[in-house]
């Protein structure tokens, strides 16, 4: 099946600093590509979809400056945790959409902010 | 709107039991659905997918059945194995969106 790659797997960083998040789409173009957090024990919610060379579309409640999201070419999307706090630990999740529509998910990167 | 609900968890079994866990959901149009599972520490990997009525989804001793009347999509395995502990998520897919349940978390003792 298709493969997608996140980098890093783990980060550790400070408060205050900011912290950017690759996804790969290694073997395929994506049209779109979807970034997720998942709160410990809970499910997915999804942040923002992203659809290469044009703006991200933020879900309600998700602050756009913040988490800052490019989606530069057709197998990359990076997402930045602008001025990482705390509260802003999490799993962070990307998937990436085949334009015939099947979807496939990262293996993740945890996040923790001291 | 879309929403799945699944049941709660943690589920504990011991090794060759049989599983079930519910999952059912509301959706407009017409879903594609989805279980994935997501080992400790790892992303989500898709089990099995079913998507129009009455399709059988299987994978791994998995099965879950799409069906519409009930608006239901139950995972089962007949005999699981310390290998399948794990957290299972249900999902749909609607307009190029997914949604994702709880997730349920399985353990299988030896």
């Amino acid at each position: 099946g298709a493969v997608v790659s996140q980098h890093p797997s783990r980060v550790i960083c400070k408060s205050g600093t900011s912290v950017k998040i690759e996804c790969r789409s290694l073997d395929f173009q994506a049209t779109t590509m979807f970034w997720y957090r998942q709160f410990p024990k809970q499910s997915l919610m999804l942040m923002a979809t992203s659809n290469e060379g044009s703006k991200a579309t933020y879900e309600q409640g998700v602050e756009k400056d913040k988490f800052l999201i490019n989606h530069a070419s057709l197998t990359l999307s990076t997402l930045t945790v602008t001025s990482a706090h705390p509260e802003d630990s999490s799993f962070y999740i990307c998937s990436a959409r085949r334009p015939a529509g099947e979807q496939f998910f990262g293996p993740g990167t945890r996040l923790t902010v001291l | 709107g879309n929403s799945v609900t699944q049941m709660e968890g943690p589920v504990t079994l011991s090794e060759e039991a049989f599983l079930t866990i519910n999952c059912t959901y509301t959706a407009t149009g017409y879903p594609s659905l989805f279980w994935y599972v997501q080992y400790p520490g790892e992303g989500l990997q898709l089990l099995l997918k079913a998507t129009k009525a009455d399709d059988k989804g299987s994978n791994k001793g998995f099965e879950a059945t799409y069906r519409k009347e009930t608006t239901s999509f139950h995972l089962e395995k007949g005999s699981v194995q310390v290998s399948d502990s794990a957290v299972y998520f249900c999902a749909l897919e609607s307009g190029n969106q997914f949604y994702f349940g709880t997730g349920t978390s399985l353990t299988v003792i030896p």
